[in-house]
């Protein structure tokens, strides 16, 4: 597609069940970002992917959270157990390389999740 | 650890008029990128403006444009001829070594016809 795409749009949960949420980057684009945005919050950095491995998880917030990314493209975040305060909109980006100082990270329109 | 504060949570422009927003950061690091992103309603996020910190001049992209002030370590934002469709959520980042943005807390713009 012609740009990041995520789905689902939005995501009611119970407390205690496991969500997936997924995001397509651009066709080609290397690198693949993860980002929080709790209500009325700015970003929150979670990891990112460097082809299909991710270097450092150290920004997952807990161990209920992972992340894969599979044939260098599509990316699935996972949240298991959920809790209330998971309940956030989760941003995806991508850009053509990782580390490359400069390069424009180009954003999904994000899912919003509620944990009842 | 590189930090980027924005100190305005909401500001209000009236239409057609100029309003800047303020940005700061803490960082070491001699070259680095900065970028403004606009987050409307819709939550998609909109690169506005990106600034090499080695380029002297402020970049500029229309109506926007920036005052990059490397030793001050400011990065402000500056929107001429306010437009409604500039209403949104306003967000300062810095580039970490191209492996992830680090964000300021963002700025709500309000746009008054």
């Amino acid at each position: 597609g012609a740009g990041v795409s995520q789905s689902p749009s939005n995501k009611v949960t119970e407390k205690g069940k496991d969500v997936e949420l997924r995001c397509d980057p651009i066709s080609g684009h290397t690198a693949l970002y993860w980002y929080r945005q709790s209500l009325g919050q700015g970003l929150e950095f979670l990891i990112y992917f460097q082809g299909n491995s991710a270097p450092d998880k150290s920004g997952l917030p807990s161990d209920r959270f992972s992340a894969e990314r599979t044939g260098g493209s599509v990316s699935t975040l996972t949240i298991q157990r959920t809790q209330q305060e998971d309940s956030a909109v989760y941003l995806c980006a991508s850009s053509p390389r990782i580390q490359a100082l400069g390069e424009t990270q180009y954003f999904g329109p994000g899912t919003r999740l509620l944990v009842l | 650890a590189q930090t980027v504060t924005q100190s305005q949570p909401e500001m209000s422009v009236q239409e057609a008029e100029t309003v800047t927003l303020s940005c700061t950061y803490d960082t070491s690091e001699s070259d680095y990128y900065l970028f403004w992103y606009k987050q409307p309603p819709s939550r998609q996020m909109i690169l506005v403006i990106r600034q090499e910190a080695y380029k002297q001049q402020n970049a500029t992209e229309n109506r926007f444009s920036v005052n990059f002030q490397k030793a001050a370590k400011s990065f402000s934002l500056k929107i001429s001829d306010s437009q409604l469709g500039d209403a949104a959520m306003y967000f300062c980042a810095f580039d970490n070594y191209g492996q992830n943005f680090v964000f300021g807390p963002g700025t709500r713009l309000s746009v008054l016809p």
